[in-house]
């Protein structure tokens, strides 16, 4: 069973920094997924990646897909108190059989 | 508007005394799917429905069952809860399981817990 990898596992900072954060494997993935959850809701989608070296904007987001499709980065430019959250990366592998979440960045930005 | 909606947002039950969780979707989506989450933990898949077609993880408990009467609903139903299910429960869609397809949207949880 692939495992997705997420560091740092925890990131504070101030308000107007910018931060990257990392979902790796060992394994290829046909898709990525990025959520961002707060406390006592539902994971909230933010992108999905599917193509090698794809590279995807949403505002402050900046998402990167690995050439190999083995790993994925998520940059956030002037961070802002809002952004404070869980954010998960989550997948299936190139086989379709498993669909896995990476346990997790919590990311706090303090005004 | 809401496209997975899942009722209640937190139920209590006791030890022992079975519980359903309710989710709806108005995406038209294939695929539902039920996770389980505990606290600082990540989503954990406890299966998923393509169409009728019933998928369960291979470490999903006995204890857990779930239906799909229709495109719209599915139901998780928790048989005898023990003190150790105690968690959010969160329901899942997505078109298909491939590619762009496989998104998943995810409703806002319901936490339960047991006494």
């Amino acid at each position: 069973t692939q495992l997705l990898e997420q560091s740092p596992q925890f990131l504070s900072i101030q308000e107007g920094e910018n931060l990257t954060v990392y979902c790796n494997s060992s394994s290829v993935f046909s898709s990525l997924q990025w959520y961002r959850q707060e406390p006592g809701e539902g994971p909230v989608l933010l992108v999905t990646v599917v193509t090698g070296g794809e590279v995807k904007k949403l505002k402050r987001l900046t998402f990167q897909f690995g050439d190999a499709r083995k790993d994925s980065s998520l940059h956030i430019t002037a961070a802002q108190p809002g952004d404070t959250g869980l954010y998960l990366c989550a997948g299936r592998d190139n086989y379709g059989q498993n669909f896995v979440f990476g346990p997790g960045t919590r990311l706090s930005v303090l005004p | 508007d809401a496209m997975v909606i899942q009722n209640p947002r937190y139920q209590v039950t006791q030890f022992g005394k079975p519980v359903t969780l309710s989710c709806s979707q108005t995406l038209n989506h294939n695929v539902m799917y039920w996770y389980q989450q505990k606290s600082s933990q990540a989503p954990k898949l406890l299966f998923h429905y393509y169409d009728k077609d019933f998928n369960n993880e291979a470490d999903t408990p006995d204890n857990f069952q779930s239906r799909r009467p229709n495109t719209s609903f599915c139901f998780l139903d928790i048989r005898s809860p023990g003190l150790g299910d105690a968690a959010m429960y969160l329901c899942a869609t997505s078109r298909g399981l491939a590619g762009m397809s496989d998104t998943q949207y995810f409703g806002p949880g319901t936490r339960l817990t047991v006494l």
